[in-house]
């Protein structure tokens, strides 16, 4: 079965440096999304994406965050200058539009040191 | 905005016992659609079973089925025959079905230990 893949399963980065997460989504599935999860918390929707632009973005996604689809695969999270609070696990989704469901892949675990 | 509740931060159920998992929900549409996700120690999302909310039959996949009520603004998860593996966080999330590509909007969550 078609998954959704992120890399890395675990990234450790200093405060104030810029990171970027990765994400493979199902290859047929047109709408993409990040959410994250704080330890011990819900899980948070961040942005969605579609045919190359943000269709929906929280309160969360502020100037730090950026989201792109570099090439027909990828997506990726950008976070600049890192804080310590941006630690958690960020799942990256995908799905064939709505009502399909979205696919989540496994996380990444971002540590902010 | 819409809101999603779950109340029982922590459930546990005998091995092969059924259990339910509550959720409640609030919203002004009437078009959406109602998600349960399992989180098992791995910290993967696995969906676990989908309702549309245009749909008065309850949704069933396997050992899980949902009990959905709409006027009350309820859907709760019912894991029969419960094994070892069902052992995880449960998630109700919420979708709303007018805009294409809608964010999932989740509980916090409930913790479910299946005990041998």
């Amino acid at each position: 079965e078609p998954e959704v893949t992120q890399t890395p399963s675990h990234q450790v980065t200093q405060m104030g440096q810029e990171v970027i997460l990765r994400c493979v989504p199902i290859s047929n599935h047109l709408y993409f999304y990040w959410y994250r999860q704080i330890l011990g918390q819900k899980v948070e929707f961040l942005v969605s994406f579609y045919n190359n632009e943000i269709s929906e973005k929280s309160e969360i996604f502020d100037d730090q965050f950026s989201v792109e689809r570099p090439d027909g695969s990828n997506f990726t999270l950008k976070i600049r200058s890192t804080k310590l609070e941006d630690s958690a696990m960020y799942f990256c989704a995908s799905s064939a539009g709505t009502p399909q469901p979205q696919h989540f892949g496994d996380g990444t675990r971002l540590s902010i040191l | 905005a819409q809101t999603v509740t779950q109340s029982q931060p922590e459930m546990s159920v005998q091995e092969a016992e059924t259990v339910t998992l509550s959720c409640t929900y609030d919203t002004s549409e009437n078009n959406y659609y109602l998600f349960w996700y399992k989180q098992p120690p791995s910290r993967q999302m696995i969906l676990v079973i989908r309702q549309e909310a245009y749909k008065q039959q309850n949704a069933t996949e396997n050992r899980f089925s949902v009990n959905f009520q709409k006027a009350a603004k309820s859907f709760s998860l019912k894991i029969s025959d419960s094994q070892l593996g069902d052992t995880a966080m449960y998630f109700c999330a919420f979708m709303n079905g007018k805009t294409s590509g809608s964010r999932l909007t989740f509980g916090e969550g409930t913790q479910l230990t299946v005990n041998p």
